[in-house]
């Protein structure tokens, strides 16, 4: 399978803790996008990198969150100190650049990592 | 700022009844319109790209049309294994975050036998 891959699927933890989640994106693609849904609601943007370059990231993006993508390969995302209200999927996507049409592309999700914190 | 909304929110059909789901979109500048669908407990999957007013894509029993305030997502014939949320999303060119998706809530299918 060659799709977006995303580990853990599953996570609980106590409030306070910290949390990493990993993604690892379809091969060549050098765009990888993190996104939080919770239910009922459509998925919402967190940040965004180019290769490894961090280039956008959400208001939603407080300072307990980070996210890495060394090399401009996997990434992390990691949640410190970890409240109630974290608790959603977290979704990873990734998408190709294609010359003379890079703002034209199809982001392609994983299948989420579930995060519950109690 | 840019604002997604999709109706309804959610659709019960019997198998092959014919409907359309609404996506209303405000944007600065259209970079792209997404149909996206998401089975329970997992993540979207993604469906059709439109780019500009007039634009009409097909897949199987899907057809999503757009123009310049809303598109379209409609269903011929569905059967049960279209049962599904299906999510709208847009790119604005004009916006902070140029290449995020701008997700509506979505509209939640139901086709029964």
């Amino acid at each position: 399978d060659t799709g977006v891959s995303q580990d853990p699927r599953h996570k609980i933890t106590k409030r306070g803790q910290n949390v990493t989640f990993r993604c690892d994106p379809i091969s060549e693609h050098n765009r990888l996008y993190w996104y939080r849904q919770t239910l009922g609601q459509g998925p919402e943007f967190l940040t965004y990198f180019q290769n490894e370059a961090q280039l956008e990231k959400s208001r939603l993006l407080s300072d307990r969150f980070s996210a890495e993508r060394p090399k401009g390969s996997f990434s992390t995302l990691e949640i410190q100190r970890t409240e109630q209200g974290d608790s959603a999927m977290y979704l990873c996507a990734s998408s190709p650049t294609r010359d003379g049409r890079s703002s034209y592309n199809e982001q392609f999700f994983g299948p989420g990592t579930r995060l519950t914190v109690l | 700022e840019d604002q997604v909304t999709q109706s309804p929110e959610a659709l019960r059909l019997q198998e092959g009844e014919s409907s359309s789901l609404n996506c209303s979109y405000t944007v600065s500048g259209l970079r792209g319109l997404f149909w996206y669908r998401q089975d329970p407990g997992k993540g979207p999957e993604f469906l059709f790209t439109l780019y500009s007013a007039g634009e009409e894509k097909e897949k199987e029993r899907l057809k999503a049309t757009l123009t310049k305030k809303e598109s379209f997502l409609h269903i011929t014939a569905p059967k049960p294994e279209d049962s599904a949320t299906y999510l709208c999303a847009v790119q604005d060119r004009d916006s902070n975050s140029g290449y995020a998706l701008n997700f509506g809530k979505g509209t939640s299918l139901l086709v029964t036998p």
